[in-house]
């Protein structure tokens, strides 16, 4: 079964609007997720690492003000892009390790965001 | 700063083909590598996984290699089909977890 359950899968929203996209650790305690995003016809480029009570670690040129990731618990990271505009339009995905070294990686469905 | 690179962009091959795809890294101080197959729309799927002291992973008709002094990795498909059309991603993990992806291998077996 899902190790990772990642929610929504597609949301529209219009301009100006916030989204938050919740991704949900079923099989273990998470201390650490990560957040990617994949613009159409390109990788995947990691956001962001969200550590489980305490600020996330953005990568460079992600801004942290407009993407908000909160991470309460050790099974829930939550990713809010906050003002979406249509150049936020994008797929968002989470993943989790089972272990520190990351021997084992799972990944969540997937978002995908419109922005109209 | 970890660059990974994959080629061809994009292939086509007809039924029955056995093919490799490529993918390079600059810094060789990786973790691991792992190939993933990401159909249109849709996440990804974990192919293979290859520890930095390994040399080569199988699971099926997929065979991946890894030369970490030379930062190449290879993805072979034997006797491809119209199923295992999809794009091919490899991504290297340098350190806990975070993964540096190649651009793809966007994958077209014809019938």
């Amino acid at each position: 079964g899902a190790v990772v359950s990642q929610h929504p899968s597609w949301v529209i929203c219009k301009s100006g609007t916030s989204v938050k996209i919740e991704c949900r650790s079923l099989d273990f305690q998470a201390t650490t997720m990560f957040w990617y995003r994949q613009f159409p016809k390109q990788s995947l480029m990691l956001m962001a690492t969200s550590n489980e009570g305490s600020k996330a670690t953005y990568e460079q040129g992600v801004e942290k003000d407009k993407f908000l990731i909160n991470h309460a618990s050790l099974t829930l990271s939550t990713l809010t892009v906050t003002s979406a505009h249509p150049e936020d339009s994008s797929f968002y995905i989470c993943s989790l390790n089972r272990d520190r070294a990351g021997n084992t990686i799972y990944f969540g469905e997937g978002s995908w965001l419109t922005v109209v | 700063k970890q660059e990974v690179t994959q080629i061809p962009a994009a292939l086509s091959v007809p039924e029955g083909e056995n093919l490799v795809l490529n993918c390079s890294f600059t810094d060789s101080a990786i973790y691991n590598l792992q190939w993933f197959r990401q159909d249109p729309g849709k996440g990804l799927t974990s192919l293979l996984l290859i520890q930095s002291s390994q040399r080569e992973q199988t699971s099926g008709r997929l065979n991946a290699s890894l030369d970490k002094s030379s930062g190449r990795s290879t993805l072979y498909i034997a006797a491809s089909q119209p199923g295992d059309s999809a794009t091919y991603l490899c991504a290297v993990n340098n350190q806990g977890g975070k993964l540096i992806f190649g651009q793809g291998t966007e994958l077209s077996v014809k019938p």
